[in-house]
């Protein structure tokens, strides 16, 4: 059972340009919202985060926007640029173990 | 400050040989992670640990065994390696006060 559904698969963006990274979930006991960044053959490192008592969290070009009751946040990368192109992971945690239940995951290229 | 390591970072296991992978991390973490990632699926749970002398089941703990013999160290076992392992694993590591995963590099196994 996926309790993380991320999309789009694969999102291709002009330099510049906003690129956006949607996710839904359905364990409603979720309280931390991570995404992840991953670059080819690195491990994931936390981009930004954002906790259900706000509707959205801002780190330079980078913003979460958080929809409690629709279940669903989102990843806004402004200003898109080529060193940017990774692959993001949204997830989603609850409880003191804090173990993450991540989407499927998102290829993003940022073409110069 | 190495952060979390990973050994070793490649291998190639025939079908039915068992293995150990080690994590090491050096943040003082009390709590440990193993996830393996596999093409469209993200990253899944293994294994997880609380503390030393601690584990608990992730998401797909068949196959796996691990230990937590020292907080520093994460250990994850197959005894019996199948071709459905043939995954990349990662190791992730977090404190007590902070909910940030911190990833080691991967370690990229098939089984044959």
């Amino acid at each position: 059972q996926q309790q993380v559904k991320q999309s789009p698969q694969s999102l291709i963006v002009q330099k510049g340009g906003i690129s956006i990274i949607n996710c839904a979930y359905e364990n409603t006991a979720f309280d931390y919202f991570p995404w992840y960044q991953q670059f080819p053959g690195k491990g994931p490192a936390l981009l930004i985060a954002i906790r259900p008592d706000v509707s959205e969290k801002k780190e330079g070009r980078f913003t979460i926007s958080f929809n409690k009751s629709a279940k669903q946040f989102s990843l806004h990368i402004m200003d898109s640029q080529p060193g940017d192109s990774a692959t993001y992971f949204c997830a989603a945690s609850y409880g003191s173990a804090r173990q993450l239940t991540f989407g499927s995951g998102t290829q993003l290229t940022v073409l110069p | 400050n190495a952060g979390v390591t990973q050994t070793p970072k490649f291998r190639v296991l025939k079908t039915g040989q068992s293995m150990t992978l080690l994590c090491a991390q050096d943040m003082n973490h009390e709590y440990m992670y193993w996830y393996r990632q596999d093409p469209g699926m993200g990253l899944r749970l293994i294994h997880y640990s609380v503390g030393e002398g601690t584990t608990a089941k992730g998401e797909v703990p068949d196959g796996y065994n691990v230990s937590r013999l020292k907080k520093q160290n994460f250990l994850l076992g197959l005894e019996s390696a199948a071709p459905s392992q043939t995954s990349v694993y990662f190791c992730a590591s977090s404190g007590t006060t902070d909910n940030e995963q911190f990833f080691g590099p991967g370690t990229r196994l098939t089984v044959l």
